[in-house]
């Protein structure tokens, strides 16, 4: 069964504090992986699609990074806007295209 | 930037009523899903649906549940009898069907069974 596990569950940073989200998955094999926020009440927004391990992505303060095993998505000098809910979302190759998601990681961010 | 709408933004029904939900996807997209998200939990795949037939449906996607294109834009997901298990964050998704089959998300219908 394909299984996506992000950590930590929350995360609190200073403003400016860099870290880092994990989402380790186990597929048979990787079509793609998908980075999405989520503010509460609202509908998950893309961020990123990854496709290959060792790919990189980014876009403004975020960066995504792939191994075989994992995602990072690595957040350099946050700001409090970046509070969100991170969700990470895996599709194997073959039979089904639905992504399977993760639980998510609860950032948030303090002026 | 086109993107996913959804109405209504929160619909309230009584238990044992009949709800229909409604998407409008991305326009040149072909593949269109519906997500569940009850509160606190993660994301949950309902069911696909291309080229005028559901393609996948999950566990959760039983007799209770349908979907429809009843128009080259609209697409809608229909609950009958509502029970209060039902009360979540409903959101419907499209995707071009290109390279993994990146998905858009609307903003979602919160439903609310009393």
């Amino acid at each position: 069964e394909d299984q996506v596990t992000q950590s930590p569950e929350a995360l609190r940073l200073q403003e400016g504090e860099s870290s880092s989200l994990n989402c380790s998955y186990t597929v048979s094999g990787l079509r793609g992986l998908f980075w999405y926020r989520q503010d509460p009440g609202k509908g998950p927004e893309f961020l990123f699609t990854l496709y290959s391990a060792g790919e990189e992505k980014e876009k403004e303060r975020l960066k995504a990074t792939l191994t075989k095993k994992e995602s990072f998505l690595h957040i350099t000098a946050p700001k409090p806007e970046d509070s969100a809910t991170y969700l990470c979302a895996v599709q194997p190759v073959g039979g089904s295209y639905i992504p399977t998601f993760g639980r998510g990681t609860s950032l948030i961010v303090h002026p | 930037e086109p993107e996913v709408t959804q109405t209504p933004s929160h619909q309230v029904t009584q238990m044992g009523q009949e709800v229909i939900l409604r998407c409008v996807p991305i326009s040149n997209h072909l593949y269109f899903y519906w997500y569940r998200q009850i509160l606190g939990q993660k994301v949950e795949f309902l069911v696909s649906f291309y080229n005028n037939e559901i393609s996948e449906k999950s566990e959760i996607f039983d007799d209770q549940f349908s979907v429809e294109r009843p128009d080259g834009s609209n697409f809608t997901l229909k609950i009958r009898s509502t029970k209060l298990e039902d009360s979540a964050m409903y959101f419907c998704a499209s995707s071009d069907g290109g390279r993994a089959d990146t998905q858009y998300f609307g903003p979602g219908t919160r439903l609310t069974v009393l």
